[in-house]
């Protein structure tokens, strides 16, 4: 299995509270990537980076925001958690290079009440 | 707009036997690459097998091949002697040869029968 972990693997929180979601890998990829995931659904791009200093939004609108101030941490952060945003959070990275395959963490998965 | 589908939502096969997931995808380009993940109950997402749309032969890897037919957009796995850890989430996904974000397909959940 890819050295990238996330952290908390489950999280039940109150709405309106703020989180964040931990990612780092060790493999000193420059790209890494989060995905929202519905259970049983597929994937949908929400944020991605393409080394420090870089963000860009995905395909999906996402409330959440991400930064990349180390090449081995990616966190999401939501300011303000509400029912809607529960789902299942999966952070991945790759190599900066053509054909990349992308590494997949184990997952978050958020519950918001 | 690239698309993946994945029209299986659930398969079934008996162990030891042979399975195969389709997929099918739409696109404009000539390069691009595709991918099985698969991902099983409760843990992580891990890439089964990965093929380049310039490269004619289609990939393998041990149990796992692929009959990729690019003139008509497909792109599916065959299990050989299916495993019971072989039950899983299946994605199949696109790659741009442009630009770095994939495209998934929903998945097809494959149940292994003992």
């Amino acid at each position: 299995e890819a050295d990238i972990y996330q952290t908390p693997r489950y999280l039940v929180i109150g709405t309106g509270k703020k989180i964040t979601l931990e990612c780092s890998q060790t493999m000193g990829h420059d790209k890494m990537y989060w995905y929202q995931q519905d259970p049983g659904m597929e994937l949908h791009l929400i944020h991605y980076s393409y080394g420090v200093n870089s963000t860009e939004k995905g395909d999906l609108s996402s409330e959440s925001t991400v930064s990349r101030i180390r090449t081995e941490h990616f966190p999401l952060t939501l300011e303000s958690a509400r029912p809607s945003h529960t789902s299942q959070y999966l952070c991945a990275s790759s190599e900066f290079k053509y054909q990349e395959t992308q590494y997949f963490g184990p997952g978050t998965r958020l519950l918001v009440l | 707009a690239q698309t993946v589908t994945q029209s299986q939502p659930e398969m079934s096969v008996q162990e030891a036997e042979t399975v195969t997931l389709s997929c099918t995808y739409d696109t404009s380009e000539s390069d691009y690459y595709l991918f099985w993940y698969k991902q099983p109950p409760s843990r992580q997402m891990i890439l089964v097998i990965r093929q380049e749309a310039y490269k004619q032969q289609n990939a393998t890897e041990n149990r796992f091949s692929v009959n990729f037919q690019k003139a008509a957009k497909s792109f599916s796995l065959k299990i050989s002697d299916s495993q019971l850890g072989d039950a899983a989430m299946y994605f199949c996904a696109y790659r741009s040869g442009r630009d770095d974000k994939i495209i998934f397909g929903k998945g097809t959940r494959l149940h292994i029968l003992p």
